[in-house]
């Protein structure tokens, strides 16, 4: 059984710093590109980041480029996000995804439970 | 402003069809599968639809996604009181980002 566990979520203040994990288990993980997306309380998905089976290619989006770094530990399978510089408009529940198909970059086929972040002073 | 746009409601009775839009551009949808979720309250995301009308294994044929142009839709048929949920539809942008749609509360009523 596929299963995907993020970890990592704190109220942290803004212009902190956070690692979020992923643990994955039940499927062959470095086979599999990941991505992060989040949900502001009470709002849509926004995509985050995206990052190959290999790590070799790592995709943001705008509201993040440069604050926020994707990266995976095949041997430990497990997914992380560096967040730095964090803004009040970080807050959300954040969700690690498993991408639909192997050895492609697709779309999030299975997601986690989420984490949540909270950056407030 | 999301860059898809979808209704932010629809309603339905049980066993009617219902459908949802959701538009884009060239840049997105025009050029790049569409893909829709459903979001169940105080669940995450569940995939429903990929690569524009694909149905992963266990997704109801009740479901069913089509797309012309920069547009999109999902299709339920025989609507149940346990559809009522979130629809979002996604796709790949060609400036190398994942889009979505704002959302659709759907209620069975």
């Amino acid at each position: 059984e596929v299963q995907l566990v993020e970890s990592g979520g704190v109220v942290v203040q803004p212009g902190g710093s956070l690692r979020l994990s992923c643990a994955a288990s039940g499927f062959t993980f470095d086979d599999y590109a990941m991505h992060w997306v989040r949900q502001a309380p009470g709002k849509g998905l926004e995509w985050v980041s995206l990052i190959s089976w290999d790590g070799g290619s790592t995709y943001y989006a705008d509201s993040v480029k440069g604050r926020f770094t994707i990266s995976r530990d095949n041997s430990k399978n497990s997914l992380y996000l560096q967040m730095n510089s964090l803004r009040a408009e970080d807050t959300a529940l954040y969700y690690c995804a498993k991408d639909i198909q192997p050895g492609a970059t697709t779309m999030g086929g299975y997601w986690g439970q989420g984490t949540l972040v909270t950056v407030s002073s | 402003q999301s860059v898809l746009t979808q209704p932010p409601s629809a309603s339905g009775t049980p066993g009617q069809r219902v459908t949802i839009s959701c538009s884009g551009s060239s840049s997105n949808i025009g050029s790049n599968y569409v893909y829709w979720y459903q979001q169940l309250p105080g669940t995450a995301p569940k995939l429903l639809i990929y690569r524009n009308n694909q149905r992963p294994s266990g997704v109801p044929d009740r479901f069913s996604g089509s797309k012309s142009g920069t547009s999109a839709s999902l299709a339920i048929s025989g609507l149940r009181s346990e559809d009522e949920a979130d629809y979002y539809c996604a796709a790949w942008d060609d400036s190398l980002n994942v889009v979505f749609g704002g959302g659709t509360k759907l209620t069975v009523l």
